[in-house]
């Protein structure tokens, strides 16, 4: 039980900004929202992760709505290297639970 | 090191073989997690190590499976008579603490094949 609901697919133009939605409706308050990415043949990447407030680095940026039951990773301008699985994973902010869960995630393809 | 390093990269072996993986996390990083993913498919949690405590091996698939850890460095996750459905790419994941306010940083995996 992966606990996250994503969209099999999306398609985005190179440049254009990407949105990729999550929806965890069962989070608890004290469980994070977590984002990876898996580019063909390598291991998943750390993204971004976040609590209740938006957040944003040099990779993205991850708005939560403000219940919590659904964020939004953002890539800015997307390049055909974004082309990536990325993976929504909510997980509690104590050490009591031992693994990430990854679903089957958002094959985002940017096409040029 | 700068990153998890695992090997070998890829592996063949005949089925009834064992094998055994190795994974260097980053140094200092407590926690290590294995993972295993099949061809296409998502990511499936294996066996988790935190510090000098009892691992989390609720996710091994049969006894066949084991992995250690010797305090807070390499693991290794032996695979005994492997079948063909063993077949995946190996992941091995640490990050500092297990605490959910680190990033966890991923290997790039082995890749095994049973033949």
């Amino acid at each position: 039980d992966a606990k996250t609901t994503q969209p099999p697919s999306m398609d985005c133009a190179e440049g254009r900004a990407a949105n990729l939605p999550c929806n965890h409706s069962t989070i608890s308050g004290n469980e994070y929202v977590y984002w990876y990415r898996q580019i063909h043949s390598q291991g998943p990447q750390y993204i971004i992760h976040g609590l209740k407030n938006n957040e944003t680095n040099e990779m993205a940026s991850l708005i939560i709505t403000e219940d919590r039951k659904s964020s939004t990773l953002i890539l800015p301008h997307a390049t055909l290297r974004d082309t990536a699985v990325y993976y929504c994973i909510v997980r509690p902010v104590s050490g009591s639970a031992r693994q990430l869960t990854f679903g089957s995630g958002t094959q985002l393809t940017v096409l040029p | 090191g700068a990153g998890v390093s695992q090997s070998p990269s890829n592996k063949v072996t005949e089925k009834g073989k064992d094998v055994e993986l190795r994974c260097d996390p980053i140094s200092g990083h407590t926690a290590l997690y294995w993972y295993r993913q099949r061809l296409g498919q998502g990511l499936e949690f294996l066996i988790y190590f935190q510090g000098n405590s009892a691992p989390d091996k609720s996710g091994l698939p049969s006894d066949r499976f084991s992995a250690e850890r010797t305090g807070e460095s390499v693991s290794t996750l032996t695979i005994q008579r492997t079948q063909q459905e063993d077949s995946a790419v190996y992941l091995c994941a640490s990050s500092f603490r297990g605490r959910a306010n680190y990033g966890y940083t991923f290997g790039s995996g082995t890749r095994l094949t049973v033949v």
